[in-house]
């Protein structure tokens, strides 16, 4: 079936820095979803992207859908202790009526 | 608010009982999901439903058991025949086709068995 590979598995970086994860796929999707978890908590959504090439923020946070519909990849800038977690990317394949497959993870520590 | 509520927040279960994790929804939508966490990994998913008396097996569904009789509640069981039962279980809702607005998660249940 189809896999997402997200990377970096993890990252420490320092408060105030800018993040960058990425999402790749060996096929194609035809929405990305990213996802934050907080520790004990279920997922938030984030933002969501529809088409190829799109680029769209919500806050501090940006993110694109690659033009070749097989990856994804989320920015955060000046990075602040709340950012901490688990962010996940989540592609919905082609054809059209099946589920979100997710990827395992990038999880992000802020050291003040 | 809509929202998508799962209960209990902790369970403890003995081996070798069943237990069910409960998953309620407010959000109008058709579609319920139930996915497994182990620390340091990624969603797996168990059951999952796109309309209310029908329900499909995911991806790990062998010792765990559902029923959609209502729109809003899709139940889990965990029953005796899962092995290795400890887990941090979620539930998620979405419209129908799912795509369009993404799945929308509970806060999620945290199996011990003891």
């Amino acid at each position: 079936g189809q896999q997402l590979n997200q990377s970096p598995q993890s990252m420490f970086i320092q408060e105030g820095e800018d993040v960058s994860m990425n999402c790749t796929s060996s096929s194609i999707f035809n929405t990305w979803l990213w996802y934050k978890q907080d520790p004990g908590e279920g997922p938030v959504l984030l933002i969501a992207l529809y088409k190829a090439g799109e680029l769209t923020s919500n806050g501090r946070l940006t993110a694109q859908f690659g033009i070749t519909r097989k990856d994804s990849f989320l920015n955060i800038s000046a990075s602040i202790p709340s950012d901490v977690g688990i962010y996940f990317c989540a592609g919905h394949p082609f054809p059209y009526g099946q589920n979100f497959v997710f990827g395992p993870g990038t999880r992000l520590s802020v050291l003040p | 608010d809509g929202g998508i509520t799962q209960s209990p927040k902790y369970l403890f279960r003995k081996e070798g009982q069943n237990v069910t994790l409960s998953c309620e929804q407010n959000l109008n939508h058709d579609a319920m999901y139930w996915y497994r966490q182990d620390p340091g990994q990624g969603l797996r998913l168990i059951y999952y439903s796109q309309i209310v008396n029908d329900f499909q097996k995911g991806d790990i569904a062998e010792g765990y058991s559902v029923s959609r009789e209502k729109k809003e509640s899709f139940p889990l069981t965990v029953t005796s025949a899962q092995k290795n039962p400890t887990a941090f279980y979620l539930c998620a809702s979405s419209t129908r086709d799912g795509f369009s607005t993404g799945y929308t998660f509970g806060s999620g249940t945290r199996l011990t068995v003891v």
